[in-house]
């Protein structure tokens, strides 16, 4: 079935290193995908998002990576900050008519002073 | 200004009872979505409306009745509130739907007793 995943369920980096979290994906149709941090006690909020026309989008301090040829997607967090700590998820609109997105499990991402 | 706003932020009830959520939307937004979140953090879509008309309900028990007067508000109302359905149900909107960017509310944290 369709489904997302993530490969790592937490992920601890020191202030100031980059961060890497990873999602896999397996619905070749999704043409849309977003990732989102959700901080304790939150929503989930926007970080940024990648049609599948792209590869590569960047914002500020983050950037989002697509590979549709083994189905997967990274966002990369540059300057990690404690204020970064928060879970982090994938999610993929399989487009069509669907308004349906698709979350992955998420990553908790720790940042240590 | 809150952009999708969900009261009330916590609810606890007991069980059997019949209890409603309601969300509003400040962005002109034509889409709106409940999701459920559990104690896992995994997020899972309930239902979906397109200007006042269900689009998508993902199996979710009739107990649950989503409810949109007008397209900036979707209400949930749960019948006979069962001890699973304690959880974080999140309110969100989109512009258009499909391949859109979706805002979440704050949460509603629903402890079933």
């Amino acid at each position: 079935g369709e489904s997302v995943g993530l490969h790592l369920p937490t992920l601890s980096v020191q202030e100031g290193d980059n961060s890497i979290i990873n999602c896999a994906y397996s619905n070749s149709a999704s043409d849309y995908f977003i990732w989102y941090k959700q901080e304790s006690g939150k929503g989930p909020q926007f970080i940024i998002d990648i049609r599948s026309n792209m590869d590569k989008r960047q914002g500020q301090r983050v950037t989002v990576l697509l590979n549709k040829t083994v189905k997967h997607l990274s966002l990369q967090i540059a300057a990690t900050q404690p204020g970064d700590s928060a879970v982090y998820f994938c999610a993929e609109n399989s487009g069509g008519s669907n308004y349906k997105l698709t979350f992955g499990k998420g990553t908790l991402l720790t940042v240590n002073p | 200004d809150t952009a999708v706003s969900q009261t009330p932020k916590y609810l606890v009830t007991q069980m059997g009872n019949d209890k409603s959520i309601k969300c509003e939307q400040n962005l002109g937004h034509d889409t709106m979505y409940w999701y459920k979140q559990d104690s896992k953090k995994f997020l899972k879509i309930m239902f979906s409306y397109n200007n006042k008309e269900l689009i998508i309900n993902e199996t979710v028990p009739n107990r649950f009745s989503p409810k949109s007067p007008d397209k900036a508000h979707l209400n949930l109302h749960i019948n006979s509130l069962e001890l699973g359905d304690s959880a974080v149900y999140f309110c969100a909107s989109s512009q258009a739907g499909t391949g859109e960017t979706q805002y979440f509310g704050p949460g509603t944290r629903l402890l079933v007793l």
